[in-house]
């Protein structure tokens, strides 16, 4: 099976700076990896599918690239209320495996 | 509007049973494929079980494989599943999770999600 990798596994960052987390597949999935948003005590959000298309009402502030193995997750001008735990997922085919997450705090 | 609504967790014993279910509405149930995520106390989303919107093929994560099974009800718009022989290490809230649209070639990532429910498997 296909594993997800996530780093890092936690960050902390200054409201306005720009935040990278980093998903790696071991093998290629194409562009098949969507990002989610879980903050403190609800359930996930949806951000990001197909590796960089933005869901409706996501802020612009979020971005997505990468393909085969390798994809990024950007925050631009970090806010925060973007204080979340962050999951990867691949979704070519199942197991339908999500990273171990990267949780982002702010200084 | 979309809703999902899980119920059946609770406390059960190791080696025991529980069925959990999760009712859909505000979207044509059986044209999505749907899925339960889980997630431990503290920790992160487990993927658990994915089934198509038809019911015919079901897909499992190793560690629940044999244990836990995955279906569906289209007429009454309501996914189960099934927990047997249950383990310490299936204590998480289980989430329903509906796929975005209808695919025939993968199962498109999880735009609406379930509250959860809680399992605990302690004796």
């Amino acid at each position: 099976d296909i594993q997800m990798t996530q780093s890092p596994s936690s960050l902390s960052a200054s409201v306005g700076d720009r935040v990278t987390i980093t998903c790696r597949a071991s093998q290629g999935i194409n562009n098949y990896l969507a990002w989610y948003q879980q903050k403190p005590g609800r359930v996930p959000k949806l951000l990001i599918s197909a590796a960089s298309t933005l869901q409706s009402g996501v802020p612009s502030r979020f971005s997505g690239s990468g393909s085969g193995t390798d994809f990024t997750l950007t925050i631009n001008s970090l806010q925060p209320e973007d204080i979340a735990t962050y999951y990867c997922q691949k979704y070519d085919s199942a197991p339908l495996t999500f990273g171990q997450g990267t949780k982002v705090e702010v200084k | 509007e979309v809703q999902l609504l899980e119920s059946g967790g609770g406390l059960v014993q190791p080696g025991g049973s529980l069925r959990l279910s999760c009712a859909a509405s505000g979207f044509t149930f059986r044209n999505y494929a749907m899925s339960w995520v889980r997630q431990a106390p503290g920790k992160g989303l487990e993927w658990v079980s994915v089934i198509t919107g038809s019911g015919g093929s079901t897909y499992y994560a190793d560690s629940v494989k044999g244990r836990l099974t995955i279906s569906r009800d289209n007429s009454k718009n309501t996914l189960y599943l099934q927990m047997n022989s249950l383990r310490a290490e299936d204590t998480a809230v289980y989430y329903c999770a509906k796929t975005e649209y209808s695919s025939s070639w993968y199962f498109p990532p999880f735009d609406y999600w379930g509250q959860g429910t809680l399992v605990t498997v302690s004796s």
